[in-house]
């Protein structure tokens, strides 16, 4: 069945460096989205993506669907404390359900 | 409502005893799923409505795992004979349909803890 990785699975960063997180799927998906988690919190959707090769942009945060529509990646510039939370991408495959990758779990030290 | 809701938000129990953990999504949503996240871990999907009918039952990890939903709102997850390796936050989420094209809306979960 299909499988959604991502990488890194956890990173650190210092308050003001760039981050970035990377989405693999095993087959090719209709669509994706990405999802954030605070610390004691629940998932909160960010954003889809749907075409071959799309960006998004909101304010500080870059979202880019792979040409092959396999892979995805979000790039934050400049993390703040408020970026800290886990990171999750979620795959859709034409007439199959979501598959919500690992998630990426970013500490900003300040 | 004005987002999904679950009860309770925390249910401590004894190992063995049966819990009924309780979602209600937001109105007019069609499509609902239940996921479990241990600490800190990823969601672990366990099942998802389609009005009343649950077309996907893959994800529920043992026969002791159930979960309906009536009148296409409410759903109940039933664990019986609670195991200690149950304890999780078991989150609910809705969306339109069941379509992956539409955003999922998540409650904020009913944490889980098996004595």
């Amino acid at each position: 069945g299909q499988q959604v990785m991502q990488i890194p699975q956890y990173q650190h960063v210092q308050e003001g460096e760039d981050f970035t997180t990377y989405c693999n799927s095993s087959t090719t998906l209709s669509n994706i989205q990405w999802y954030k988690q605070r610390p004691g919190g629940h998932p909160v959707f960010l954003i889809q993506l749907v075409k071959s090769g799309e960006v998004k942009k909101q304010k500080r945060l870059t979202f880019q669907f792979g040409e092959a529509k396999k892979n995805s990646s979000l790039h934050i510039t400049a993390t703040q404390t408020t970026d800290v939370g886990t990171y999750f991408c979620a795959g859709g495959a034409y007439g199959q359900n979501f598959v919500f990758g690992p998630g990426t779990r970013l500490s900003v030290l300040p | 409502g004005a987002g999904v809701s679950q009860s309770p938000s925390n249910k401590v129990t004894e190992k063995g005893k049966d819990v009924e953990l309780r979602c209600d999504p937001i109105s007019g949503h069609t499509a609902l799923y239940w996921y479990r996240q241990s600490l800190g871990q990823g969601l672990e999907f366990l099942i998802y409505f389609q009005g009343n009918s649950a077309p996907d039952k893959s994800g529920l990890p043992s026969d002791r795992f159930s979960a309906e939903r009536t009148g296409g709102s409410v759903s109940t997850l039933t664990i019986q004979r609670t195991q200690q390796e149950d304890s999780a936050v078991y989150l609910c989420a809705s969306s339109r349909d069941w379509t992956s094209y539409n955003e999922q809306f998540f409650g904020p979960g009913t944490r889980l803890t098996v004595l």
